[in-house]
């Protein structure tokens, strides 16, 4: 089955700690994006990607940092200088960056990142 | 700037129809979305309509978009338990900033017995 796939589900990080949230796609989708979700608070873009090798900072990069090597991964790094991790975190990916407004964007299931 | 704005909280009885609304500033939006988000789950794109048309039903689904006011609506025919969920509004804009969806805060409907 196609789809997009995050993991963890559940991740629970120590203070001062960087974590690494895994989002793969096999939709051969070329853009993907990182959302975070706070409640009341909608999604909030934090990194996206058009293309391999290539990516742009969305509306709250700070404290985050991403990497894209492969098409199919876009993962997320939480590091230390992100001051209020703890959120819930959606993947996305469609067919183009340019496409995303046109083309339905497809969710993972998301990843909660608790900070204890 | 782009902003969608919806109300936070929704309730209605099962066999009601339920009214979600949304306005949004960007006068150039191209498309308008709903998506539903179950709990714990990611986002699932229910319809969408360009700014061109100004209703699409979709079974249980209508959407009415007033463009003068920028106001879209999204209403939920025969409400049932399964409905429940939280449901956002997004817009885009496919000119000089490419296809970046902007979500509103979501509304979370509740549908009791």
């Amino acid at each position: 089955d196609g789809g997009i796939t995050q993991s963890p589900k559940y991740l629970f990080r120590k203070e001062g700690q960087n974590v690494t949230l895994s989002c793969e796609q096999n939709l051969n989708h070329d853009a993907m994006y990182w959302y975070r979700q706070d409640p009341g608070q909608g999604l909030r873009l934090i990194y996206y990607s058009q293309i391999v090798n290539d990516f742009q900072k969305g509306d709250i990069a700070e404290g985050y940092s991403v990497s894209r090597e492969k098409k199919e991964s876009f993962p997320l790094t939480v590091t230390s200088a992100q001051k209020n991790p703890t959120a819930f975190y959606l993947c996305a990916s469609s067919i183009g960056y340019r496409d995303m407004g046109r083309t339905e964007a497809f969710f993972g299931q998301g990843t909660r990142l608790t900070v204890v | 700037g782009e902003d969608v704005e919806q109300s936070l909280f929704l309730s209605v009885r099962e066999g009601d129809s339920s009214v979600i609304n949304c306005t949004y500033t960007d006068s150039s939006s191209t498309y308008l979305y709903w998506y539903k988000q179950e709990p714990g789950a990611g986002l699932q794109l229910l319809t969408y309509i360009f700014s061109n048309m100004d209703m699409k039903q979709d079974q249980r689904l209508t959407v009415l978009l007033n463009k003068k006011d920028k106001h879209l609506s999204l209403r939920i025919a025969d409400t049932q338990t399964g409905d429940s969920a939280i449901y956002f509004c997004a817009e885009s804009n496919v000119g000089n900033q490419g296809g970046k969806l902007i979500f509103g805060q979501g509304t979370e409907l509740s549908v009791k017995p």
